[in-house]
């Protein structure tokens, strides 16, 4: 099974700021992470998948990188719409999330 | 445009069966590459993937829970189902459904929570 460290595990930002969230697998995930974005009460939606592509609707503003066993997402310029709970997932063997991100205004 | 939409008991017992259905629209789960997966989120929890199913009927199951799930799917009326038995409180959670076409879990049903209680 392959396992999906994310951190930190919330996140305080002020709106304009650059926030970044990392996944660690356990193992070489080979590129194939998606991230998520979950507002409370709502279905999560995909914003990254292949560790970089952006979703059709999914701002500039996010971002992803990484490659082997580490990875990261990041929101340049926060915005208040973007305060939410993020979650990456590893989808090169089976599925798994990582723990989440909440990212809060500061 | 994708849609897709959880269905369920709302409240079971402990040790009873858990059934449910996904219905959807948009895509048909007999055409290569469409899978339908079902993931689990216990209330201010994280994500857990449960199962899915493929267009050509190949299964795959989250390991830890592996002997309690059974997905299965109708294709000629766009459903897909998710069966887990020996329901305990620690089940209790929103279940979703989930579409991977290119993209895994690109589109969400609403979900629909389950309870465990006596």
């Amino acid at each position: 099974d392959i396992q999906m460290t994310q951190s930190p595990p919330s996140l305080s930002a002020s709106l304009g700021d650059k926030v970044t969230i990392t996944c660690q697998a356990s193992q070489n995930i080979n590129k194939y992470i998606a991230w998520y974005q979950q507002k409370p009460g709502k279905a999560p939606r995909l914003l990254i998948r292949y560790t970089s592509t952006l979703e059709s609707g999914t701002p500039s503003r996010f971002s992803g990188s990484g490659s082997g066993r580490d990875y990261s997402f990041s929101i340049s310029n926060v915005e208040s719409e973007d305060i939410a709970s993020y979650y990456c997932l590893q989808y090169v063997n089976l599925y798994t999330f990582g723990a989440g991100t909440k990212l809060e205004l500061k | 445009q994708v849609t897709l939409k959880e269905s369920g008991p709302g409240i079971l017992q402990p040790s009873q069966a858990l059934s449910l259905t996904c219905t959807f629209s948009g895509f048909s789960l007999s055409t290569y590459g469409m899978r339908v997966s079902w993931i689990r989120q216990p209330s201010g929890k994280g994500l857990e993937w449960l199962a899915t199913i493929d267009w050509d009927d190949d299964k795959y199951y989250n390991p830890s829970l592996k002997s309690r799930l059974t997905v299965s799917k109708d294709t000629s009326n766009n459903q897909a189902f998710l069966k887990i038995t020996s329901m305990d409180s620690a089940d209790t959670a929103t279940y979703y459904c989930a579409w991977t076409s290119r993209a895994p879990f690109a589109y969400w049903g609403q979900g629909t929570l389950v309870t465990v209680s006596s």
